[in-house]
């Protein structure tokens, strides 16, 4: 079946320092691929995404590439803030299948210290 | 500004006690999931609906049952409430489409249930 491997956690990094957390993922077909936050005591939001090979998902300075050829996704960043303290979930999604529901990796907390 | 609700953010209650979660969404998506999230921050799929009247089971077995009567609608019921149903339920809805989905899920804030 399909599944989601991520990075344990914590990853403990001082601002401004680079961020990189590894995702890699198990799955037949083209699934689209995700990565979501979640702030301390709320529900998931979706950071980014990409739906094929070489695509690459952005935002608020946060990139991941789909890259078909090591089945991976991971995430990066630049510059890490305070505020980006959370933790982060990589997951996909399959349309060939009839129940088309996501699959979780089991999240990576990150705390970024000042 | 939130498009998926969820009520209560949280709920400490005594065992045995019935118990209902509620989620509605503003969006009009036809798709509708409960996931049930761990202290180790794990999520497991429980339940998910496709649309009215259509509802399955997720790949965590679970004790609750929900029901779909309306579109926007997708509450989770607890009939007997125990201290291992302790947990952070989350509900998602996202958008429908036969083809590769660009979209993920939109989340409601969860609602954190204490069985005591």
């Amino acid at each position: 079946g399909d599944s989601v491997t991520q990075m344990e956690g914590p990853v403990t990094l001082s601002e401004e320092a680079f961020l990189t957390i590894n995702c890699t993922y198990t799955a037949t077909g083209y699934p689209s691929l995700f990565w979501y936050v979640q702030y301390p005591g709320e529900g998931l939001q979706l950071l980014l995404k990409a739906t094929k090979a070489d695509d690459k998902g952005s935002n608020k300075g946060f990139e991941a590439t789909y890259r078909k050829e090591t089945t991976s996704f991971h995430l990066e960043k630049g510059s890490v803030q305070v505020s980006d303290s959370a933790v982060y979930f990589c997951a996909l999604r399959r349309w060939d299948t009839g129940r088309r529901a996501l699959t979780f990796g089991s999240g990576t907390r990150l705390q970024v210290q000042p | 500004e939130a498009d998926i609700y969820q009520t209560p953010r949280y709920l400490v209650i005594g065992t045995g006690k019935k118990i209902t979660l509620e989620c509605s969404q503003t969006m009009g998506h036809d798709k509708m999931y409960w996931y049930q999230q761990d202290p180790g921050m794990e999520l497991h799929l429980i339940h998910y609906s496709y649309g009215v009247n259509s509802t399955e089971k997720g790949d965590l077995s679970s004790e609750s049952t929900v029901s779909r009567i309306r579109t926007e609608h997708f509450p989770l019921t607890l009939e007997s409430a125990r201290p291992s149903h302790t947990s952070q339920y989350l509900c998602a809805s996202s958008e429908s489409g036969s083809g590769p989905s660009n979209y993920g899920y939109t989340f409601g804030s969860g609602t954190r249930l204490t069985v005591v």
